[in-house]
């Protein structure tokens, strides 16, 4: 089965940037999406399609993918974005939707 | 607009049935290439999939739980219900329902979840 890699962790200051990768093999030629969760809440989608934003999210939020690793991006970290990251794809072999392990960002 | 919303049992005893059922509005499932997924997230650990179902009626399960699971859907009453059978202590979790549209779409809605507990 198909498997995405994040990191466990992420620490930034406010103002920083935050990246974010999620590796799989060639995860380049698959859609990306990412989802924020927050605390008690149900994830939201804050990038699809590796670089697509959905409305009402903040231009801050931007996304790559290419080769075995697809990254979102955070610039101008705010304390409010402090949460747990996934990405997940659909594996279109096992017709599987698959979410990596997710990385949790800690602003300083 | 567009909302999701999971019912079912809060408690449940190891072997039994679990039964959750997602009520949707602001969509039909009979729209086309719309479907419907069932996730989990035991406390402090990380989104897994389980089950999804799409508006032709296919259906597709993970591998790993394939077996216990089975995924309906009735549009007329806008439900999608998902049984897990078996219930173990292990499948303690926070369960989602989220609607996603065209097979590599993303998941662009969410209900709530809804608590389980299995316990003896």
């Amino acid at each position: 089965s198909y498997v995405l890699t994040q990191a466990p962790s992420v620490s930034v200051a406010p103002g920083q940037t935050a990246s974010f990768t999620c590796g799989g093999n060639n995860i380049g030629s698959k859609s990306v999406h990412w989802y924020q969760q927050k605390p008690g809440q149900a994830p939201v989608l804050v990038v699809h399609d590796d670089t697509d934003r959905p409305s009402g999210i903040p231009e801050r939020f931007s996304g790559s993918n290419s080769g075995n690793t697809a990254t979102l991006t955070i610039s101008r970290v705010e304390a409010g974005d402090e949460a747990d990251y996934y990405c997940q794809v659909w594996d279109s072999s096992s017709d599987h939707r698959v979410f990596g392990g997710g990385t949790k960002l800690t602003v300083l | 607009q567009v909302t999701l919303r999971e019912s079912g049992p809060v408690l449940m005893k190891p072997t039994e049935t679990l039964t959750l059922t997602c009520t949707v509005s602001g969509f039909s499932l009979s729209n086309a290439r719309m479907g419907v997924s069932w996730i989990r997230q035991p406390p402090g650990k990380a989104l897994e999939w389980l089950a999804h179902i799409f508006s032709n009626d296919e259906k597709s399960y993970s591998t790993s739980l394939k077996s216990r699971l089975t995924i309906s859907k009735d549009t007329s009453q806008s439900q999608v219900v998902l049984t897990m059978t078996n219930m173990d202590p292990v499948d303690t979790a926070t369960y989602y329902c989220a609607r996603i549209w065209d097979t590599s779409g993303p998941f662009d809605y969410w209900g709530q979840g809804t608590p389980v507990t299995v316990s003896s």
